[in-house]
């Protein structure tokens, strides 16, 4: 079974500094998707960043990238120039190709004036 | 882009009663749509994937006749909570995939409290 571990329940972060959260994941499937969602308050599943497996290149959006080590299963998130709307809860995920999605612990960040 | 919502966003019930909780694709059409728990403070658990014009696969641990999921059209989903108790209060996120794109979006959720 697949599994996704996130090792820091909170992470706090100046506004305008950077910040990095940890992923990994255990699998024996080659082909897969990983995923960083944001889910603020409201509670809604908001997409962050994804990567395919097979794409070497990490995943960049805006002040969002991932730093992808296929050999190591590890996938972090860093997150330039935060801002306080960055402030949430960031859940690192898997799919495999039939769809089967499964969730890390989560990570609560804050990010301080 | 591509829109899932859930009705109603948030219930009240009583013990005992069943409470019926829709997942609906509004632009696409969702031939598999996951449900998903969430308790306070932890993170996303699957109960259960369905499949249009299918049964429902639960995961381990899920009681299928305690919560039922019919995934009657290629746009619409339900779970209802059976004879609901004070500890099926929880945060219920549906999952729907894009048939065509291969595409995956979450609904809002749907927060239950059972008195």
């Amino acid at each position: 079974a697949q599994t996704v571990t996130q090792s820091q329940p909170e992470m706090s972060v100046q506004e305008a500094e950077t910040v990095t959260l940890s992923c990994t994941y255990d699998t024996s499937e080659s082909d897969y998707y990983l995923f960083w969602y944001k889910q603020p308050p409201s509670r809604q599943m908001i997409l962050v960043i994804r990567q395919e497996a097979y794409k070497q290149q990490n995943a960049t959006e805006n002040r969002f990238s991932v730093n992808f080590q296929k050999a190591a299963k590890s996938f972090s998130l860093k997150i330039s120039d935060s801002q306080l709307g960055d402030a949430a809860m960031y859940f690192c995920a898997y799919r495999t190709h039939n769809n089967d999605m499964r969730f890390g612990a989560g990570t609560r960040l804050t990010v301080k004036p | 882009g591509a829109v899932v919502s859930q009705h109603p966003s948030r219930v009240i019930c009583k013990s005992g009663t069943s409470v019926k909780i829709e997942c609906r694709s509004l632009d696409f059409q969702a031939t598999t749509m996951f449900w998903y728990r969430q308790f306070p403070k932890q993170s996303l658990m699957l109960m259960a994937t369905s499949n249009e014009g299918s049964k429902a696969t639960y995961e381990q641990g899920v009681e299928k006749d305690k919560f039922l999921i019919n995934h009657a059209s290629l746009t619409l989903s339900t779970l209802t909570v059976t004879s609901a108790h004070p500890e099926d209060s929880s945060f219920y996120i549906c999952r729907a995939r894009d048939y065509l794109y291969n595409e995956q979006f979450f609904g809002p959720g749907t927060r239950l409290t059972v008195l």
